[in-house]
């Protein structure tokens, strides 16, 4: 069963532009929420991550923005890099440790 | 520290054989997850451990494929006999869960998986 649902697929982006992915959940059991990087050939990396009692956390370039009400969450990468050029998962966790990821967003950065 | 270990990084095999992939979590880490990864299904949880006992397999396909860990360094995925769907990548992660959701996972290189 598909428990989040992530868009877009893939993007492109030109150098210093914002990226932005999306992610929309069904169940509101889930008190975590993690995006993953992930560049060819390596496993997932966390990158950010944001529970559902505030409703933005920045790190650096990268901002995680949260709807509980609209149950949704995005990432917004700003001054986007040809270094950010990675797949990236947005993800859920409940009780326990277990992770739900979305189906992934391909990036791409043109310099 | 050397981070999750996985090996083999790449295995190629035949319809039928049996396939082990090995895991070594970060030391100190509790529990310890398998994924798959493939194109149509994305990222998918197979299993996981905490503190060596299998606590939720519902995510393994069926019963060709078994994991144990025999002991908190040491973990393996078996595919017995192996089918060329199973091709994929397999991740091991491993992470200190303390009580409170939300630990962060720490994931192995993979081993991708080809089954002729």
């Amino acid at each position: 069963q598909q428990q989040v649902k992530q868009s877009p697929q893939s993007l492109i982006v030109q150098k210093g532009g914002i990226s932005i992915i999306n992610c929309a959940y069904e169940n509101t059991a889930f008190d975590y929420f993690p995006w993953y990087q992930q560049f060819p050939g390596k496993g997932p990396a966390l990158l950010i991550a944001i529970r559902p009692d505030v409703s933005e956390k920045k790190e650096g370039r990268f901002t995680i923005s949260f709807n509980k009400s609209a149950k949704q969450f995005s990432l917004h990468i700003m001054d986007s890099q040809p270094g950010d050029s990675a797949t990236y998962f947005c993800a859920l966790i409940g009780d326990g440790n277990k992770l739900v990821f979305g189906a992934g967003t391909i990036l791409r950065v043109k310099s | 520290d050397a981070g999750v270990i996985q090996s083999p990084r790449h295995e190629v095999t035949e319809m039928g054989q049996e396939v082990t992939l090995r895991c070594k979590p970060i030391s100190g880490h509790n529990s310890l997850f398998w994924y798959r990864q493939t194109m149509m299904r994305g990222l998918e949880l197979l299993i996981y451990f905490n503190n060596n006992v299998p606590i939720d397999d519902s995510g393994m396909p069926e019963d060709r494929f078994s994991a144990k860990m025999p002991n908190a360094s040491f973990s393996t995925l078996k595919i017995q006999p192996s089918e060329p769907r199973d091709s994929a990548v397999y991740f091991c992660a491993s992470s200190l869960t303390s009580g409170r959701a939300g630990n962060e996972q720490f994931f192995g290189p993979g081993t991708r998986l080809t089954v002729l």
